[in-house]
């Protein structure tokens, strides 16, 4: 298996909602990423977990809240959402690097299309 | 930080053409990546390449670390090759994040 599944394609909330967004991986890797892309901009980093603890929050408001339950899954708790907030959530995975060993890179899911209205 | 720079930003060609996208980054760097992001908004991995070269199929890239720059080289263009090529790096002091380029729009013309 060589994909990250990030559900659900698309979701539309309500500044009041509280929704969650899922990603899963079954390669191994033992980092996993949320990036935030809005329409025409590179996607931007939010947060790394590295073996499954937070390893960096890019000063990502307190309406974003991730959880990593184990090894394979990830999870952006969304509560009290901006219509700015608006964007294409990414959710991507990655090997640990070891020395002189060999890494694949990223690999990315297909995103969450999210809609705050 | 360290910078990432695409160039072109825009590019429309014609099926069939072949066409050349470069990034330029401003440090040394652990990893280069190419990716091509479909219209659903997909980032697809289309080659780790740090340094070197490689190739698979119409698409071959080439990464001179030394000098810092990657090159993405698109041969008999095709619609479906349309879409944003990103170029993303991993900063040499793994700090575990990849900073992405803004992108080169690439349309193809039937």
């Amino acid at each position: 298996d060589t994909e990250v599944t990030q559900t659900p394609k698309h979701l539309v909330m309500g500044m009041t909602n509280k929704k969650s967004l899922k990603c899963e991986q079954h390669m191994g890797h033992r980092a996993m990423y949320w990036y935030k892309q809005k329409a025409k901009k590179p996607p931007e980093l939010m947060f790394v977990y590295s073996y499954e603890k937070l390893s960096i929050n890019e000063s990502v408001p307190s309406r974003f809240s991730p959880e990593c339950p184990n090894s394979s899954l990830l999870n952006l708790h969304l509560h009290a959402l901006q219509p700015e907030d608006s964007a294409l959530y990414l959710c991507a995975s990655s090997q640990e690097r070891i020395v002189g060993g060999v890494n694949y890179g990223y690999t990315f899911g297909s995103g969450t299309r999210l809609t705050v209205v | 930080g360290i910078q990432v720079e695409q160039s072109p930003p825009d590019l429309i060609l014609q099926e069939g053409a072949n066409s050349t996208l470069r990034c330029n980054f401003s440090d040394s760097v652990n990893n280069l990546q190419w990716f091509h992001q479909n219209p659903w908004g997909q980032l697809i991995n289309l080659f780790y390449i740090p340094s070197g070269t490689k190739q698979n199929g119409r698409l071959s890239a080439t990464t001179v670390a030394t000098e810092r720059y990657s090159l993405l080289y698109i041969s008999s263009s095709q619609t479906t090759d349309s879409g944003v090529y990103f170029c993303a790096v991993e900063p040499g002091n793994r700090d575990d994040k990849i900073i992405f380029g803004k992108g080169t729009r690439l349309h193809i013309l039937p």
